[in-house]
C-alpha cells in the first residue's frame, strides 16, 4: 500500500513564526501536493511538484513556499505564520500519469492552528 | 481558472433512501475522479472516469460522466450509517496545466438511522 506520511498531526504555533510540515512518501512517486482543506472550501492546492527540485504554484501560493530535495519528501514552509492559515493542510502524492491521470494518495492530514 | 461547483453542500439521509450529489465544471474535462473522506480522516480514492456518458458501479454506489463531460454525478442507494463523510469530486480539465486537479467543494453526508 501507498503510505503518505505527514510528520505532524497537531500544531499550534505563534502569529510570525516559522513553520514547516514535512511529508514523506514511499511509492517512489513523481508528483507530490500540498493541500488545504477549510469548510465550504473543499481542497485548495497550495503548491505541487511534478520531479526533484521542481515546483509549481497552485491555486493559493501565496504565504506559502516549499522544498523538494529529496523525490519521497515534499515540504511546505510558511514563512510567518498568520492566523487565517490555520488550516488543515494535506500532503498527497501521485505516479507521473498519462493524460488520463493517476490517483492520488493523501497523507492524514496536518492540524494547524495559528494564535 | 477552472471551478468546480458540488451540490449540495450538505445532504441529511434518513438511512434506506437514495440521495445524489452533483459535481459541475466551467469547463470540459478530460477526466474526473472521486473521493470520499470519513470524519477526521483523509481522503480516500474512489473511482475514476474518463469517457463521455460513462457509467460505474461500486455496489451501491453509481458514478455518471456527463455526455458533455463537463459534470459528473455520485448516487447512493438504500444509504447506510457507513456511507457517513464528505464526498469529494475532482476534475482534470483539458486545459490544466500539467498534473494538476481542481477539487470541488464537497458534500458533507449525514445519516439518520
Amino acid at each position: 500500500d501507498v503510505k503518505v506520511t505527514q510528520s505532524s498531526r497537531y500544531l499550534v504555533k505563534r502569529t510570525g513564526e516559522k513553520v514547516f510540515l514535512e511529508c514523506v512518501q514511499d511509492m517512489d512517486h513523481e508528483n507530490m501536493f500540498w493541500y488545504r482543506q477549510d469548510p465550504g472550501l473543499g481542497l485548495r492546492l497550495i503548491y505541487f511538484s511534478y520531479d526533484v527540485k521542481m515546483k509549481e504554484k497552485g491555486d493559493i501560493p501565496e504565504g506559502y513556499s516549499v522544498s523538494r530535495e529529496k523525490k519521497e519528501r515534499f515540504s511546505l514552509i510558511l514563512e510567518s505564520a498568520s492566523t487565517n492559515q490555520t488550516s488543515m493542510y494535506l500532503c498527497a502524492s501521485r505516479l507521473q500519469g498519462a493524460n488520463s491521470g493517476n490517483t492520488i494518495y493523501f497523507g492524514e492530514g496536518s492540524w494547524l492552528t495559528v494564535v | 481558472g477552472q471551478q468546480v461547483m458540488q451540490i449540495p453542500q450538505y445532504q441529511h439521509v434518513q438511512e434506506g433512501e437514495d440521495f445524489t450529489t452533483y459535481c459541475n465544471s466551467s469547463t470540459t474535462l478530460s477526466n474526473i475522479q472521486w473521493y470520499k473522506q470519513r470524519p477526521g480522516g483523509h481522503p480516500v480514492f474512489l473511482i475514476q472516469l474518463v469517457k463521455s456518458g460513462e457509467v460505474k458501479k461500486q455496489k451501491r454506489l453509481t458514478f455518471q460522466f456527463g455526455e458533455a463531460k463537463k459534470n459528473s454525478s455520485l448516487h447512493i442507494t438504500a444509504t447506510q450509517t457507513t456511507d457517513v463523510g464528505t464526498y469529494f469530486c475532482a476534475a482534470r480539465s483539458f486545459k490544466a496545466a500539467g498534473n494538476k486537479l481542481t477539487f470541488g467543494g464537497g458534500t458533507r453526508v449525514l445519516v439518520k438511522p
